[in-house]
């Protein structure tokens, strides 16, 4: 799987858009890219994931530039709840056996009231 | 809807006794499973996985051990802990397609174990 750059920590205030950030300049054509979020003392949770197109759910939007380069997860309204460590994943789906997610260190969101 | 379980919450054994986690999930049929670790301060480990009734791949040798004798149950187990085994234990399951696709993992809420 690529290799995923994300910024440490980041702070938002609470109620304004949380735009978090990552760099995935090695995705191939055939990998997908995943975010998902570990609150304190929690399993981590799935959030959104995207090919080429932008895609938006109730939990987030996930914003993928042109050359898929890098990507923006934007949490539209952050709340106290948001805060958590935010993982950027890239990983081929379509092919049997693909099992492994690499979680890297992620970014630290603190949401500030 | 699907949930995954996973007990004990917490758990504090000593160096050299054995260890048992299950995690049974509910609300889907032949899931993929997995066992992560997670230790203080790092990234999840893929310990296991799991694509049916009986078929255990590990990932890392190590001294632990996972079994799966029921569709929607998962068991970590060791004969013998040691302290580098403590960690955060965590189970996931993804959808699974007839062709191998594996899709999203929904994570299960852990288990915490401190080997002393």
């Amino acid at each position: 799987d690529a290799k995923t750059t994300q910024p440490p920590s980041m702070d938002c205030a609470e109620g304004r858009a949380a735009n978090l950030p990552c760099n995935h300049s090695t995705i191939s054509g055939n990998e997908y890219v995943y975010w998902y979020r570990q609150i304190h003392s929690q399993g981590p949770q799935y959030i959104i994931h995207g090919l080429k197109n932008n895609e938006t759910n109730e939990m987030a939007s996930l914003i993928i530039t042109e050359d898929r380069k890098s990507s923006t997860l934007i949490l539209p309204h952050a709340t106290l709840r948001d805060t958590a460590v935010y993982y950027c994943i890239v990983r081929v789906v379509e092919e049997a056996g693909s099992y492994q997610l690499t979680f890297g260190k992620g970014t630290k969101l603190s949401v500030i009231p | 809807s699907q949930t995954i379980h996973q007990w004990p919450a917490t758990l504090v054994q000593p160096v050299g006794s054995p260890l048992s986690l299950e995690c049974t999930v509910e609300g889907t049929s032949n899931p993929n499973l997995y066992w992560y670790r997670q230790a203080a301060g790092r990234g999840l480990q893929l310990l296991f996985y799991s694509v049916g009734i009986g078929q255990i791949s590990s990932e890392v040798p190590q001294n632990l051990s996972a079994s799966r004798p029921q569709d929607r149950q998962f068991i970590l187990s060791s004969k013998k802990l040691l302290l580098s085994d403590s960690g955060f234990y965590l189970c996931a399951w993804s959808n699974s397609g007839t062709s191998g696709i594996s899709y999203e993992q929904y994570f299960g809420p852990g288990t915490r174990l401190t080997v002393t």
